[in-house]
């Protein structure tokens, strides 16, 4: 079954301590990209992927970072946690042309910084 | 970079009335508009798109309009059901940078039995 698969789904934590929320997807898609959704605030895209060995910043990338070393696979760290990045966050994936196709969610993660 | 308005940020409608909304955005380069549904709970995705050499496209009770000229696009949703409430967002992928992408913040629609 295609799809893009986030773990983990659920995590509270503690300002300070380094955690990676991993992504992968199936579908051999080059676009990758993760998003922060918050109440009123729709989907921030945090950063993006167009493939391997090549990531850039979307309009939230402050506090993250993110790495592609293979293609199906598209990390999101947090090196230092704060309690302003307690959010629900989605990645997503496309086949070519970046945003310029459907996106395909994974079922999102929620992380509480406490 | 893009900037993309969406309204109204909620909208209840009776089972079988019409429901509308609409995203305006700013970059001109702009040329895919899709839709996401999000129900509670659930992750987004994606129920119609549209092209910019395209002015209309509809699937079943969901049809998309595109205004390139007045840089807006419209959900439009007939023949409501209650399992059509839910959180409906725009996107905009900026024209000149394909990788960054847009989304409106959101339609809560709830379509009352």
């Amino acid at each position: 079954e295609a799809q893009v698969t986030q773990n983990p789904r659920y995590l509270i934590t503690v300002t300070g301590k380094k955690l990676t929320v991993t992504c992968s997807q199936n579908m051999n898609h080059e676009y990758m990209s993760w998003y922060r959704q918050d109440p009123g605030l729709g989907l921030r895209q945090i950063y993006y992927s167009m493939n391997v060995e090549v990531t850039d910043k979307g309009d939230v990338p402050e506090g993250y970072k993110v790495s592609r070393k293979e293609k199906r696979n598209f990390p999101l760290i947090l090196e230092s946690p704060s309690p302003n990045q307690t959010s629900l966050y989605f990645c997503a994936s496309s086949l070519l042309g970046g945003s310029n196709q459907p996106q395909h969610f994974g079922d999102g993660t929620r992380l509480s910084i406490l | 970079g893009e900037n993309v308005e969406q309204h109204p940020s909620t909208l209840s409608v009776q089972e079988g009335d019409s429901a509308v909304i609409k995203c305006t955005y700013s970059d001109s380069a702009s040329n895919y508009f899709p839709w996401y549904k999000q129900e509670l709970g659930k992750r987004p995705q994606l129920i119609i798109d549209i092209r910019s050499n395209v002015g209309e496209k509809k699937d079943q009770r969901i049809a998309v309009t595109l205004n390139k000229t007045a840089k807006h696009f419209s959900l439009h949703i007939t023949e409501t059901q209650p399992e059509d409430s839910a959180v409906y967002f725009c996107a905009a992928p900026q024209g000149t940078n394909a990788g960054k992408s847009t989304f409106g913040d959101g339609t809560t629609l709830t379509v009352k039995p």
